[in-house]
Order: structure tokens, then sequence, then C-alpha cells
């Protein structure tokens, strides 16, 4: 069973500050996912990556399959962004569900 | 349309009711998942259906009992549930490149 682990568990920042999400799993993956969620709401995908980087806006996301860790950054970041931000991974190719870490709480402050 | 529909928004029910909630999605997605997310908890897979047919059940038990009529339509039926399955529960469907499409969710008291 994979393991995911996410750093740091909660963090607060100041708007417009850089912040950096770290995730980390134990076994090989198909995809991981970078997932936002506004407290009461439901999901938002932001991104699905298998290698590299992929970036959304103010949003960038890499992964390294060798060392099997990933990192999400939100540059000049908003209160907006304040959320719970979940990765999560694919192990297969077919339709199993996600091993999710526990979530990073970010909050920005204005 | 690229959004997962789920209804209703809240649900409160008794320990003898018997209800529904309902998950939709028009994208032509062929997976589709069942989730219970507690309070400040991750989400837990309950179910999983591919092309219509469960395909992953996660031990969950049998006063949770999941449809899925066709290819748009996903149903949680519940039946006697306790006080302790208050929750939010999430649907997502699966896209063939394996981007997920997440519902707002259907939240559960059970009084």
């Amino acid at each position: 069973k994979n393991e995911v682990e996410q750093s740091p568990q909660n963090l607060t920042a100041q708007e417009g500050e850089f912040i950096t999400i770290n995730c980390s799993y134990s076994v090989g993956i198909s995809a991981l996912h970078w997932l936002q969620q506004h407290p009461g709401g439901g999901i938002v995908s932001l991104f699905m990556l298998s290698s590299g980087k992929k970036k959304h806006g103010r949003l960038i996301a890499t992964i390294n399959i060798q060392e099997k860790h990933s990192s999400l950054h939100i540059t000049a970041s908003h209160p907006r962004d304040s959320a719970v931000y979940i990765c999560a991974v694919a192990s297969g190719g077919g339709a199993d569900g996600l091993t999710f870490g526990k979530g990073t709480h970010l909050i920005i402050q204005p | 349309d690229t959004e997962v529909t789920q209804t209703p928004k809240h649900l409160v029910m008794g320990m003898t009711n018997k209800k529904s909630l309902k998950c939709e999605q028009h994208m032509g997605h062929r997976a589709m998942y069942w989730y219970k997310q507690k309070a400040k908890k991750p989400p837990e897979l309950m179910f999983v259906y591919s092309y219509e047919k469960l395909s992953i059940n996660e031990s969950v038990p049998s006063r949770f009992s999941p449809e899925c009529p066709n290819s748009s339509l996903l149903n949680l039926h519940l039946h006697a549930l306790q006080p302790e399955d208050s929750a939010l529960y999430l649907c997502a469907s699966r896209e063939s490149t394996g981007e997920l499409f997440f519902g707002e969710g259907s939240r559960l008291t059970v009084l």
C-alpha cells in the first residue's frame, strides 16, 4: 500500500509570499494529483502529473519520479488561496481509487 | 458540461430512515467513485464503479448500498445508518486520461 506524506500540515503566510507544499510517496505510481478543498466544500482537481512540471496561472506543480516526490508552488499568494491542499496518488492504470495525503491547511493573511 | 452534480447538498436523517444520495455526470466518464470524508481527514474510498459494474468495495458496511443505473448516474442508498456515519460524501468521475472530477459533496447528518 502506498504511503503518502505531506508537509507542512499547516502553513500560515502573508499575502504575496511564495508558497511550497511537499508530497512524498513510498511506491511507484501511475499519476499524482494535487487537489484543493475549501472549508466545507467539494474538491477541485488542480493538477494531474506523471512526470515533469505543469503550470496553471499562479500554480506550479512538479514531480520527481526517481525521488518519489512532488511539490506544489503558489506564486504571489492571495487570501483566496486559503484552503486545504491534498496530494493523492494513483498506483494502477485502471479505475482504482486514490491514496490521499492528510492535506496541508494553508492560510494566507492579507 | 464538465460538472459532477451531487444531490442533495445536505441531508439529515434518523437511524431508521431510508434515503439516497445521487451523483450525475454527463462527460462520458466510465469510472465513478464514492468517497466518505470526516472533518479534518482525507477522503476514504468506499466504492468504485467501472463501466457500470462495481469493481471495488472497500469493506463498506451493508447499510450503504451503491447502485449505478446507467453510465451517467451513481446512487448511494442509505439505510439504518449510525451517527458515526455522519460525514461529507463525495462523488468523483474519472476521465480516460486519469483526470478526476469531484462533486461538491453531500453533507450527511445522522441523528
